[in-house]
């Protein structure tokens, strides 16, 4: 079974500009997940979606960061634009439903803001 | 909302010793509890979990108690080897409910030869 994609791996920018990144998760994974998984830290929830639908959506930075899973599989997030804060791992995860089935994640992707 | 804390943040144990990581969790509501293990440049790998209708699992070297009443959980790790060194994170979710996972903050698990 092949596990949760992610690209790309690592990306550096300049603070203000924008980045994207994508996410596939497992196949048949109706719950996806993003992280943001700061140095040091454990991973915070940022988003979840259920299918296509956004699950909570409460811990996002609304103004820069933003979110959509078209066709209930893949996913991107992206930030625009970036601040030298957003500098982390972020995580894709996925479940076969939601609410504490276990989540499969992917190797993340690293950004660095300069 | 749910806050985990874990400790201690570094653990440093001979290779064959015992290692054990203890969290505990807020919310009364929480009934799921999955440990991650977390290599440098990975994402998080589940190890183990335990549901709060049970108050023990074990696999192996790998065991897990929860003790509802207190609100914390604890990883067991028996016959530490060199690759048991890793991160280890503990989380807390309300199975049922529409949360994601809320996670500790990591143990930093040196493993000495």
């Amino acid at each position: 079974e092949a596990g949760v994609a992610q690209s790309p791996r690592y990306k550096i920018i300049e603070k203000r500009q924008s980045v994207a990144f994508w996410c596939n998760p497992i196949s048949g994974h109706a719950t996806l997940y993003w992280y943001q998984q700061i140095l040091g830290q454990g991973p915070k929830l940022l988003i979840q979606f259920q299918n296509n639908g956004v699950v909570d959506d409460s811990q996002l930075p609304k103004d820069r960061f933003s979110a959509e899973r078209l066709k209930g599989v893949d996913s991107t997030l992206k930030i625009q634009p970036a601040k030298l804060e957003d500098s982390a791992v972020y995580l894709c995860a996925s479940s076969l439903v939601a609410s504490g089935n276990e989540q499969f994640f992917g190797p993340g992707t690293r950004l660095t803001v300069l | 909302g749910e806050n985990v804390e874990q400790h201690p943040s570094t653990l440093s144990v001979q290779e064959g010793d015992s290692a054990v990581i203890k969290c505990t969790y807020s919310d009364s509501a929480s009934n799921y509890f999955p440990w991650y293990k977390q290599e440098l440049g990975k994402g998080p790998q589940l190890i183990i979990d335990i549901r709060s209708n049970v108050g023990e699992k074990k696999d192996q070297r790998i065991a897990v108690t929860l003790n509802k009443t207190a609100k914390h959980f604890s990883l067991h790790i028996t016959e530490t080897q060199p690759e048991d060194s890793a991160v280890y994170f503990c989380a807390a979710v309300i199975g049922g409910g529409d949360d994601g996972l809320t996670f500790g903050k990591g143990t930093h698990l040196i493993i000495q030869p």
